[in-house]
Parts: structure tokens; C-alpha cells; sequence
């Protein structure tokens, strides 16, 4: 099976703007979350959606956010861009406990 | 919420030695425990697993073990190579269908293994 995918891998940005991040998960997982990696904070939640909806939520505010889609692919989105969202962004798809990693967008904004 | 450390943030052995992380989870409710390998520029890749009804799990030269009662799990990998170099991660979260996207994640530890 193909493995989860990430598109686009490299993105820059201004302060202010908006993105949009895309993730596939492998082929019949319905899971996919999202995780934000930075130096100096590790692997940080971001959300988890299931069959469309987000079940879980982790401690970002409003200007991130995501959906899922019919075929379990994935967006997230980050509204008004701050220098602090410079960051590695991966998403993982997941077949009940396993979690498989995207190869993340790195996201820098200036 | 969970809460999870890992120790040491960092980790240099000679190749051959043994190299132990330890980690330890506050939600008694957490029952499934990987390990993942990140390597410089890439992805997270599961290594090894534990799920809470076992208490210890092997598979070549990488070993994890569960303490449940302490709330601590550790993972150790014997007559380490060169390519062992990487970070490490553990987690803390759920197995079931339901809940088990949201994994708290360690600091991660950064392995070296010296030629």
C-alpha cells in the first residue's frame, strides 16, 4: 500500500496570509490526525478527524483548523500566519492503534 | 490531560553498548504505547509498541517494557549500531477504535552512537 502522503512539502509564507495543508492517509484508514513539530517543542497535537468529524482537539487556537473528507483525506488550515507557525506540520494516518507519519509540509513564515 | 517526559534529552553511547529511554505517563487511563524513530529530515517511523496488557515486548535487538502501577515504560536497545543515531520518541494514548488519534507525545531523546 502507498504510504501517507503530504502535499505540498516546502511552503513560505507572510505573516497575515492563510494556508492550506493536504494529507492522505493510507489506503482504509479512516483516522487521520494532525501534529506540529517545532526545535524547541517536540510533536505537538493539533486535531484528530474520523470519519469526517474532529474527535479530538488539542491546544492551538482558532486560527488552526481542519475537516476530512468522504475519501479520508485530510486539510488543516492556518488563518492570519504568525512567525510562531513556522513549523514542520505532519499528519498521520492510523489503523487502531498504529500511527503512520506523512513526510509533513515545512512551513516557514516571514 | 496525559502528560508525558521522557529522559534523557539526550543519549551518547559507544556502538555495542546498550541504550535505555524511559518515559512516564500521568493518565492511568492510556493503554497503548509506541516508540518512534525520526531520523535527521524525516518522517516519524513506528520502531515498537506495547499495549498495557503486556508487560514487556522484544523484537530483535529493540525491547520495551510497561510498568503500569508506576506509570512508566522503557525502551532499550542492545549492541546499538551507528544507525541507531536518531531521535526518539515515545507516546502515551488509547488502542481503541474510538480514541486512539490523540497520542501525547515525549520531548523526544537524541541518540548518538559513537564508532
Amino acid at each position: 500500500k502507498a504510504g501517507v502522503t503530504q502535499t505540498p512539502r516546502y511552503l513560505i509564507k507572510t505573516r497575515g496570509q492563510q494556508v492550506t495543508l493536504s494529507c492522505s492517509p493510507i489506503s482504509g484508514h479512516r483516522s487521520v490526525s494532525w501534529y506540529q513539530q517545532t526545535p524547541g517543542q517536540g510533536l505537538q497535537f493539533l486535531f484528530e478527524y474520523f470519519s469526517e468529524t474532529q474527535r479530538n482537539k488539542g491546544n492551538f487556537p482558532g486560527r488552526f483548523s481542519g475537516r476530512q473528507f468522504s475519501n479520508s483525506r485530510s486539510e488543516m488550515n492556518v488563518s492570519t500566519l504568525e512567525l510562531g507557525d513556522s513549523a514542520l506540520y505532519l499528519c498521520a494516518s492510523r489503523l487502531r492503534g498504529e500511527q503512520y507519519f506523512g513526510p509533513g509540509t515545512r512551513l516557514t513564515v516571514t | 490531560g496525559e502528560n508525558v517526559e521522557q529522559h534523557p534529552s539526550t543519549l551518547s553511547v559507544q556502538e555495542g553498548d546498550s541504550a535505555v529511554i524511559k518515559c512516564t505517563y500521568s493518565d492511568s487511563a492510556s493503554n497503548y504505547f509506541p516508540w518512534y524513530k525520526q531520523e535527521l529530515g524525516k518522517r516519524p517511523q513506528l520502531i515498537i509498541d506495547i499495549r498495557s496488557n503486556v508487560g514487556e515486548k522484544k523484537d530483535q535487538r529493540i525491547a520495551v517494557t510497561l510498568n503500569k502501577t508506576a506509570k512508566h515504560f522503557s525502551l532499550h536497545i542492545t549492541e546499538t549500531q551507528p544507525e541507531d543515531s536518531a531521535v526518539y520518541f515515545c507516546a502515551a494514548g488509547s488502542a481503541s477504535n474510538t480514541n486512539a488519534g490523540k497520542s501525547t507525545f515525549g520531548d523526544g531523546t537524541t541518540l548518538t552512537v559513537k564508532p
